[in-house]
């Protein structure tokens, strides 16, 4: 079946650096690839998508980056703050998989004030 | 809106009872699906649907069924509960996923413990 493989595990920084969080997938045919926050016992919140047409987007200090062709997508977060602190999921779907939305193990990012 | 209602929050079975998770979306999406997340890890998909009547099994679906009568409702039913369904359920929905793939949005989640 498809499968994602996110890097790091864990990710560590101070308050102020940029954070980069990796995702390397299997479905050649997907086109629709999201980042999930979640907090600590909430709900898995979306906090930027990219579609396969698109090689970059930017929401204010989040930015995802997209190679089609090497198959990986990446996450970056500059300026970290405390309350970037959580588990951050990325996701493929689309194409043959339609709704559906496989998940990477996910990435626990701590910023130290 | 409330968006994606699910209960019970909290449940603690003994093995071998049964029980449904109730999921409700007021957001008018046609596709639902649950996922489960085993602690530290990431989101598992057990069963989705594409619309009213119409089910398919997700990545581990096994010891779950599934129904969806209406577009709102899609709940998970557990039999013969075992330890290892010891996990937080998140029912979620979206609009046509399609073949462009869409916003997929998670309720609360269930956390189920199972003795």
């Amino acid at each position: 079946g498809e499968n994602v493989e996110q890097h790091p595990s864990t990710l560590s920084v101070q308050e102020g650096d940029s954070a980069v969080i990796k995702c390397t997938y299997s479905d050649s045919a997907s086109n629709y690839f999201p980042w999930y926050k979640q907090e600590l016992g909430k709900r898995p919140q979306l906090i930027i998508d990219i579609r396969s047409n698109v090689g970059e987007k930017k929401d204010q200090r989040i930015a995802v980056t997209l190679n089609k062709t090497a198959k990986h997508f990446s996450l970056h977060i500059t300026e970290t703050q405390p309350e970037d602190s959580a588990v951050y999921f990325c996701a493929f779907g689309g194409g043959t998989s339609y709704g559906k939305l496989t998940f990477g193990q996910g990435t626990i990012l701590t910023v130290h004030p | 809106n409330a968006g994606v209602t699910q209960t019970p929050k909290f449940r603690i079975l003994k093995i071998g009872q049964s029980m449904t998770l109730q999921c409700a979306q007021d957001m008018n999406h046609n596709y639902m699906y649950w996922y489960r997340q085993d602690p530290g890890m990431g989101l598992k998909l057990i069963y989705y649907s594409v619309g009213a009547g119409i089910t398919d099994k997700g990545e581990v679906p096994n010891g779950y069924n599934v129904s969806r009568s209406t577009t709102e409702d899609f709940p998970l039913r557990l039999e013969l509960a075992a330890p290892s369904q010891t996990s937080v359920y998140f029912c979620a929905s979206s609009y046509s996923g399609g073949a462009g793939g869409n916003t997929i949005y998670f309720g609360e989640g269930s956390w189920l413990t199972v003795v």
